[in-house]
């Protein structure tokens, strides 16, 4: 079954304790991205990767970090989690010739 | 930054009515999507329209496009409990890295 897997699901972290969220996808897409979801605010794209090894940055990226070093996995790292990035995370992919962009099921992070 | 920006925030209907979201953008777009998220999960691709296409449908969805307004409507007919969901526009850029969401309605459909 096609789809973007994402993990943890649900994680309770302390302020400045490193985490990473991992994304795979198993399309072969050639694009990946980050979102936060925060009421009122619709999606917020963090990062994007448009092929291995190449990423950029979205609205968002402060805070955050990614790498691509693989085409199926795209991991959000936060170096020094805070209270601000208790947020919904997603991660997307799409083929690099479409348009529409497949989601995982979501990343519910809360930093005490 | 937000592109789009849905009106309404949120929408009560009975099941067999309309419902219809309408979705406003500040820049040019190579094409305009349409997502739905039911509580918490991650968000489904509904719909694509093209800068150069007026109207869309697939099935009970119609989707227009106005570029002169930069606005665009989506319109659910003869609505159930199960459309229950808030609904997204998202904005894409001629260079495609760019999809931009806005702020979504959300939807309930009563029984």
């Amino acid at each position: 079954e096609a789809q973007v897997t994402q993990n943890p699901r649900y994680l309770i972290t302390v302020t400045g304790k490193k985490l990473t969220v991992t994304c795979s996808q198993n399309m072969n897409h050639e694009y990946m991205s980050w979102y936060r979801q925060d009421p009122g605010l619709g999606l917020r794209q963090i990062y994007y990767s448009m092929n291995v090894e190449v990423t950029d940055k979205g609205d968002v990226p402060e805070g955050y970090k990614v790498s691509r070093k693989e085409k199926r996995n795209f991991p959000l790292i936060l170096e020094s989690p805070s209270p601000n990035q208790t947020s919904l995370y997603f991660c997307a992919s799409r083929d690099r010739l479409q348009e529409t962009q497949y989601f995982g099921p979501g990343t519910r992070l809360l930093v005490l | 930054s937000q592109q789009g920006e849905e009106d309404p925030q949120a929408l009560s209907i009975q099941e067999g009515e309309n419902a219809t979201m309408n979705c406003s953008y500040k820049t040019s777009i190579n094409n305009l999507q349409w997502y739905r998220q039911n509580s918490g999960r991650g968000l489904v691709h509904l719909i694509l329209i093209r800068s150069n296409e007026r109207e869309k449908h697939s099935g009970r969805l119609r989707v227009t496009l106005d570029t002169s307004k930069k606005s665009s409507s989506l319109l659910i007919t003869a609505s159930r409990a199960a459309d229950t969901a808030s609904y997204f526009c998202a904005t894409v850029g001629y260079n495609n890295n760019d999809m931009r969401f806005g702020a979504g309605t959300r939807l309930t459909v009563k029984p």
